[in-house]
């Protein structure tokens, strides 16, 4: 079964960059998109980018763009979701998402929350 | 970049059909397929429709997906109204550089 499981939580400090990976199973990694959303506490969703993991593309949300870095590591079919200059407006769950053909969101990993906090 | 208007929430009775709808403020709703997803307090979002009016397997009839560009609107139908039903609904859509989600919906069922 499509499985997508995240990295634990965490706690950083104003400025300093977080790094969440999505690892998946149960299909050809490279085959789909993954998809980065956000949500804080009570909040909506938020969508972040999206990458590419056969050819690493990516494409970012004009908000988080020069902020944000996906990557992946096809040999452990493990995407990576890196957001940098954290302030305190960053505290949030961060989802991983596979996403067939560039529409929907069909399996989500479990969440992460990161929180910044000095 | 659009946006997609929902109403903060809705309310119904068990057994009754509420509708949600989802709003694009600019292009046309029918341009690009749109999603619903629910979420329940303390989990990931899950698809109940997608491509406008596609249903997962595992999802109930009871729940249905329409476009209308006469309002440049999508909604989401959901007959027969169970306790269980009562999460957040978000919907989705997207176009060429962008993913757009909606401001989410309360359901409450009462």
């Amino acid at each position: 079964q499509v499985q997508l499981v995240q990295s634990g939580a965490e706690v950083k400090k104003p400025g300093a960059s977080v790094k969440v990976s999505c690892k998946a199973s149960g299909y050809t990694f490279t085959s789909y998109d993954i998809n980065w959303v956000r949500q804080a506490t009570g909040q909506g969703l938020e969508w972040m980018g999206w990458m590419n993991p056969n050819s690493g593309n990516t494409g970012y949300a004009q908000k988080f763009q020069g902020r944000v870095t996906m990557t992946r590591n096809t040999s452990i079919s493990t995407a990576y979701m890196e957001l940098s200059s954290l302030r305190s407006e960053d505290t949030a769950v961060y989802y991983c998402a596979r996403v067939p053909g560039a529409i929907d969101f069909d399996y989500w990993g479990q969440g992460t929350l990161v929180t910044v906090s000095s | 970049n659009f946006m997609l208007t929902q109403p903060h929430s809705v309310s119904e009775s068990p057994g009754k059909t509420v509708t949600i709808s989802c709003t694009r403020s600019s292009g046309s709703i029918a341009s690009n397929y749109v999603q619903w997803y629910q979420q329940r307090p303390g989990s990931a979002p899950t698809t109940v429709i997608y491509e406008d009016n596609q249903r997962p397997s595992g999802v109930p009839d009871r729940f249905s997906g329409s476009i209308d560009s006469s309002s440049n609107s999508a909604s989401l139908t959901i007959s027969g109204l169970k306790t269980e039903d009562e999460a957040d609904y978000y919907c989705q859509s997207y176009d060429s550089s962008n993913v757009v989600f909606g401001g989410g919906t309360k359901l409450t069922v009462l």
